[in-house]
């Protein structure tokens, strides 16, 4: 069964970091993409980051270029996302999903951890 | 960016009856179109892929058709456990973009 678990979300304050962790087991880690897509409370959905199988291709939207950083650790099966000089509008849940390759669909979520930008 | 536009934002809906939610693309995406799901307090499930091709495990009364810029996803006899959100997601080029969903209610 194919399982993503994040981690690594709380309060934090604007302009600090955070640094989000999706651990995944139930399938073979290593040969798929994996994202970061996130929500606001009461909001849409909002793709935030792709990463490639080796890690060495990753992709951003414009809202959160430059501040996010996506990374993966095959060994570990695990997924990361660094994210840096945080703003009040990156307050959401923040899920971890996998993606079989580049422009394919999301086929499995995990559970969303909730990051929350405020003083 | 392609601009995904859902309609309606809200459907109330009687169980049984068959239902169509529009997603319309601002370019085509050709059909790297797919539709998620997302229940209550839940995290979104992949319900269509590429418009129109089925996920195991979804029941067979969810179809989605289209291609280019206009898509529907279609319930044939909603059920209680229908009531959610569904979102089109567009994956043809970056950044990969939602629409911003069609919530289903009862009527």
């Amino acid at each position: 069964e194919v399982q993503l678990v994040e981690s690594g979300g709380g309060l934090v304050q604007p302009g600090r970091s955070l640094k989000l962790s999706c651990a995944a087991s139930g399938f073979t880690f290593s040969n798929y993409y994996m994202a970061w897509v996130r929500q606001a409370p009461k909001k849409g959905l909002e793709w935030v980051a792709t990463i490639s199988t080796s890690g060495s291709r990753t992709y951003y939207p414009d809202s959160v270029k430059g501040r996010f950083t996506i990374s993966r650790d095959n060994a570990k099966s695990s997924l990361y996302l660094q994210m840096n000089s945080l703003k009040s509008e990156d307050t959401a849940t923040y899920y971890c999903a996998r993606q079989y390759s580049s422009y394919r669909p999301l086929d499995y979520w995990g559970q969303g951890v909730m990051v929350t930008v405020s003083s | 960016d392609v601009v995904l536009t859902q309609s309606p934002a809200t459907l109330s809906v009687t169980p049984g009856e068959r239902i169509s939610l529009s997603c319309r693309a601002s370019e085509s995406v050709d059909t790297y179109l797919h539709w998620y799901q997302q229940k209550p307090n839940e995290s979104p499930r992949l319900l269509i892929k590429y418009a129109s091709q089925s996920i195991s495990g979804i029941p067979s009364r969810f179809s989605g058709s289209g291609s280019g810029t206009d898509f529907t996803l279609s319930i044939n006899g909603v059920e209680l456990e229908d009531l959610s959100i569904y979102y089109c997601q567009q994956g043809n080029s970056l950044p990969y973009t939602f629409g911003a969903g069609t919530k289903l209610e009862l009527k």
